[in-house]
C-alpha cells in the first residue's frame, strides 16, 4: 500500500515569495492533516481536514497560510507571503478516520526561507 | 490541559546497550490514546506503536517494549540491544477522541537516540 506523498521534498525561497506544497494521503484515508515542525520541536497541527471540510485550522496563521482539500483527497498547503520564520518542515499526514486511528505521516517538505 | 512531556532531550549509548525513553502526559480524559513515532534524518514520522488508555498490557516488538502506567501518567520505550540503526528521534504523542476534539496528535519535543559503534 502507497504512503503519505509529498512534494517537493525541499525547497528554498526568499521572504516575502509564495510556496505550495502538496499532499496525496493514503488511499481510503477521509483525514487529512498538516502539521508545521520547527527544528528542534515536536510536529505542531496547523489544519486538519474530513475529507473536504476544515475540522480545525485553530492554529493555521490565516494572514499568509492557506490550504485545501477540495475533491476530499490531495491537498495543497500555500504560503504567501513567507517569513523567515516559516523555514520549518511540513508534514503531510492521514488516517482513516477523524479520531481513534493511526495516523501516518508524510516525508516532509523541508523549507528554508532566506 | 493536553500535554505531553519528554523530559530527556538527548541520549547516547553504545551499541548493545538497553536504553528507556520517558514520556509523561496529561490529560483530563479517560479515553485517550498514546503513540511513540520514530523520525529518521530523512524526516518521514515512522509509526511505531498505538496504545488506547484501556488497555495497560505492556507491549512487546522485537527488541522495543513499551510501559503503560496510567498511575504515573507514563507512557515509557525501551529499546533492547540498541543498534546504530535506532539513532533518531522519537516522539511521543496524545490524542484524545472525545466528542469536540478533533483526535489531533500533542506530539512531545522529542529525544534524539544516538547509538554509537
Amino acid at each position: 500500500e502507497a504512503g503519505v506523498a509529498q512534494s517537493p521534498r525541499y525547497k528554498i525561497i526568499e521572504k516575502r515569495q509564495s510556496v505550495a506544497f502538496w499532499c496525496n494521503p493514503i488511499s481510503g484515508h477521509a483525514t487529512l492533516y498538516w502539521y508545521q515542525q520547527i527544528l528542534g520541536q515536536g510536529p505542531k497541527l496547523l489544519i486538519q481536514f474530513q475529507n473536504n471540510g476544515v475540522v480545525d485550522d485553530s492554529q493555521l496563521p490565516k494572514d499568509r497560510f492557506s490550504a485545501e482539500r477540495l475533491k476530499g483527497v490531495d491537498s495543497t498547503l500555500k504560503i504567501q507571503p513567507a517569513k523567515l520564520e516559516d523555514s520549518a518542515v511540513y508534514l503531510c499526514a492521514s488516517s482513516v478516520r477523524q479520531t481513534g486511528s493511526t495516523i501516518y505521516f508524510g516525508e516532509g517538505s523541508w523549507l528554508t526561507v532566506v | 490541559a493536553q500535554k505531553v512531556t519528554q523530559a530527556q532531550t538527548e541520549i547516547s549509548v553504545v551499541e548493545k546497550e538497553d536504553v528507556t525513553l520517558d514520556c509523561v502526559y496529561e490529560t483530563r480524559d479517560t479515553t485517550y490514546y498514546l503513540f511513540w513515532y520514530k523520525q529518521p534524518p530523512s524526516g518521514e514520522l515512522v509509526f511505531l506503536i498505538r496504545r488506547n488508555s484501556f488497555d495497560e498490557q505492556n507491549e512487546i516488538s522485537g527488541r522495543y517494549s513499551w510501559n503503560f502506567q496510567k498511575s504515573t501518567s507514563s507512557f515509557n520505550f525501551t529499546i533492547t540491544a540498541s543498534q546504530v540503526v535506532d539513532s533518531a528521534v522519537y516522539f511521543c504523542a496524545l490524542s484524545e477522541p472525545r466528542s469536540g476534539n478533533t483526535g489531533k496528535l500533542i506530539f512531545g519535543q522529542g529525544t534524539t537516540l544516538q547509538v554509537k559503534p
